[in-house]
């Protein structure tokens, strides 16, 4: 059974960097084909796809976002971190982190809970 | 890298069908049969409905079916059921090897 939970800070101050966590089990992101996204939903409104990281280590950036995020692998603790640089309260939103695997990569098939920031001073 | 445009909302009375449109460009939904669709409960994650244009997991019922034309994808609920009202996403693969989302659609079960 795939399971993914998101860990980090519920509160973090303007400027500073978001760092996020994604515990997985039931895969292992050295498989062919495994690949884990995080996407954010700021409060009330819609989704927002951030960023990917693939088993052969290839990374993708939302465009906009490109020069403050940057994802990376621990395959060994089976976890993905998201770090944001410089936050605003505009980044302030659920953070999901999501699987894909061969068959339906490009969709995510399990997501994790969501774990809840808000950027405020 | 624009948001896909859903309508805002749709509703429909039990055991109706209702469908949900999808709008993108050349560049996602009319380049790629890589769209899916998302149903999210208030408070909870999203669930994968639809991938691929068309294909449904196992577990999802028959009555959710996707399609697709030309830059449009759509989202029918066939049989609309109380437990079906829920927000719902559609999301595509793009060119630039990124994923855009639509703006979400309230189904609303009269």
């Amino acid at each position: 059974q795939v399971t993914l939970r998101e860990s980090g800070p519920a509160l973090v101050n303007p400027t500073q960097t978001l760092t996020l966590t994604c515990s997985f089990s039931g895969f292992s992101l050295t498989t062919l084909g495994m690949r884990v996204s995080w996407i954010r939903q700021p409060p009330g409104k819609a989704l927002e796809w951030l960023a990917r990281i693939d088993w052969d280590d290839d990374r993708v950036y939302r465009t906009s976002l490109q020069t403050r995020l940057t994802i990376s692998k621990d395959t060994s603790e089976d976890q993905v971190v998201l770090t944001l640089t410089n936050v605003d309260p505009v980044d302030t939103a659920t953070y999901y982190c999501a699987q894909s695997r061969a068959g339906v990569l490009y969709a995510f098939d399990v997501w994790g809970q969501g774990t809840k920031v808000t950027v405020s001073s | 890298q624009s948001a896909l445009t859903q309508p805002a909302s749709v509703s429909g009375s039990p055991g109706q069908s209702v469908a949900i449109s999808c709008t993108g460009t050349s560049s996602d939904i009319g380049y790629y049969d890589y769209v899916s669709w998302y149903q999210q409960q208030p408070g909870k994650a999203p669930k994968l409905m639809i991938y691929d244009v068309t294909n449904r997991p196992s577990e999802i019922p028959s009555r959710f079916s996707g399609s697709k034309s030309g830059n449009t994808a759509s989202l029918t609920i066939s049989g609309l059921q109380a437990e079906d009202e829920a927000f719902y996403y559609c999301s595509s693969f793009t060119t630039s090897a990124t994923v855009v989302f639509g703006g979400g659609t309230k189904v609303t079960v009269l």
